[in-house]
């Protein structure tokens, strides 16, 4: 079946450490995008990518770090930079700009930090 | 910068009644697309519906109906007769078409409870 499969679904990071949250997708899609979700405030853009080889920040991307080496995978590094990690992580991904075309959804990363 | 506010953090309801969900958006793009999506406990995101900001007509998709009005810049969403598998969080979502910024921005999401 196509569609977008996140892994894994929890992980607990010690303080300190770095993670990466992987997010793979076999739609032959362009675009991909990593959003952080915490109660109350919905979902927020870390990054974004609308082809491989290239990416941009989104409204918090500060503490995270992704690449794009493959159209079909895209993973978000939660650095130790990241001050309060503990949250939801969702990756979409879009046929073409996503104004125009649904964005499809991963089951998410629950990230705690212990 | 763009903005998408859904006022109601949480909505219960009894199944069968009618429940109406606000979005409220801001954007200096006179070319826009507004969506909504559903997430249930599972944690995806499904989405339930894309309008231009040209098309200002209602649209209507079973028990699901959308009422777009650029005068009060809202979408808001209504689901007649609920049930209980339309318990779910739901959420708004802006993207402009001019400014670069080729993501979502969405606003920070309505659960909506409905009690058997």
């Amino acid at each position: 079946d196509g569609g977008i499969t996140q892994s894994p679904k929890y992980l607990f990071r010690k303080e300190g450490q770095n993670v990466t949250l992987s997010c793979e997708q076999n739609l032959n899609h362009d675009a991909m995008y990593w959003y952080r979700q915490d109660p109350g405030q919905g979902l927020r853009l870390i990054y974004y990518s609308q082809i491989v080889n290239d990416f941009q920040k989104g409204d918090i991307a500060e503490g995270y770090s992704v690449s794009r080496e493959k159209k079909e995978s895209f993973p978000l590094t939660v650095t130790s930079a990241q001050k309060n990690p503990t949250a939801f992580y969702l990756c979409a991904s879009s046929p073409d700009r996503v104004e125009t075309t649904e964005a499809f959804f991963g089951q998410g990363t629950r990230l705690t930090v212990v | 910068a763009q903005k998408v506010t859904q006022a109601q953090t949480e909505i219960s309801v009894v199944e069968k009644e009618d429940v109406t969900l606000d979005c409220v958006y801001e954007t200096r793009d006179t070319t826009y697309y507004l969506f909504w999506y559903k997430q249930p406990p599972s944690g995806e995101l499904v989405f339930l519906i894309r309008r231009n900001s040209f098309d200002e007509q209602n649209e209507i998709s079973g028990r699901y109906s959308w009422n777009f009005q650029k005068s009060t810049s809202s979408f808001n969403f209504t689901i007649t007769a609920s049930q209980v598998v339309d318990s779910a969080v739901y959420f708004c979502a802006l993207s402009e078409t001019y400014t670069g910024r080729r993501a979502l921005t969405f606003g920070s999401g309505t659960r909506l409870q409905v009690q058997p």
